[in-house]
């Protein structure tokens, strides 16, 4: 089975900016969370979708949101970019609900 | 709220010898998953193990094992006769069953170095 994949792997965006981080999960898995990684604040929750409602939330302004498609595919926006939005979004999915995640190669965004 | 600590942030050691990375974890659910997790260079968190808070079992996995006890909320990963391929950072995670138990809250990770 293919694992998780994410697209684009890099991105390089200015302040203001807005970008869309894409997710395909596992075959067959119906959860999908995303998580931030930055040196400061080391690993992030930021929200999970499961069959397409997004059912947990992390401590992160509104600026940031996501989907999760009938395919279970997933995106995430960040709208209106800020220097502190540089990090490695990473996407995993899981089967059900209380299972194992499997995490995606991330997303590496920098913003100038 | 539930927590991870990863008190220790590098661990240099030589190749063949035994590591132990420890985990403290809080919680008050009853029911929670316990998990590690590891990074190489490349970004991928490439996961162990995965533990119900209701087993207690030790596992061991080759040259990997886990300690979990609940008594002292500890979670331990030993790496027995390490390699140099082992040089990773490695997260310990926790959820809770509340809300759905795939909110995962990590420790800070510990950056193991593995030199010949």
């Amino acid at each position: 089975k293919a694992g998780v994949t994410q697209t684009p792997r890099y991105l390089i965006k200015t302040r203001g900016q807005q970008v869309t981080l894409s997710c395909s999960p596992i075959s067959g898995h119906r959860s999908v969370s995303w998580y931030q990684q930055t040196p400061g604040q080391g690993l992030q929750f930021l929200f999970e979708y499961f069959s397409e409602t997004q059912r947990n939330k992390g401590n992160f302004p509104g600026r940031f949101s996501g989907r999760q498609f009938s395919n279970s595919r997933s995106e995430m926006n960040v709208s209106t970019l800020e220097l502190g939005d540089s990090a490695l979004y990473l996407c995993a999915s899981s089967l059900v609900e209380a299972d194992t995640q499997y995490f995606g190669p991330g997303t590496r965004l920098t913003v100038l | 709220a539930q927590k991870v600590t990863q008190a220790q942030t590098e661990i240099s050691v030589v190749e063949k010898e035994d590591v132990t990375l420890d985990c403290v974890y809080e919680t008050r659910d009853t029911t929670y998953y316990l998990f590690w997790y590891k990074q190489p260079p490349s970004g991928e968190l490439v996961f162990l193990i995965r533990r119900n808070s209701f087993d207690e079992q030790n596992e061991i996995s080759g040259r990997y094992s886990w300690n979990f006890q609940k008594s002292t909320s500890s979670f331990n990963f030993t790496i027995t006769a390490s390699q140099v391929v082992d040089s990773a950072v490695y997260f310990c995670a926790l959820s809770e069953a509340k809300g759905g138990g795939n909110k995962l809250t990590f420790g800070t990770g510990t950056q193991l170095k593995v030199e010949l």
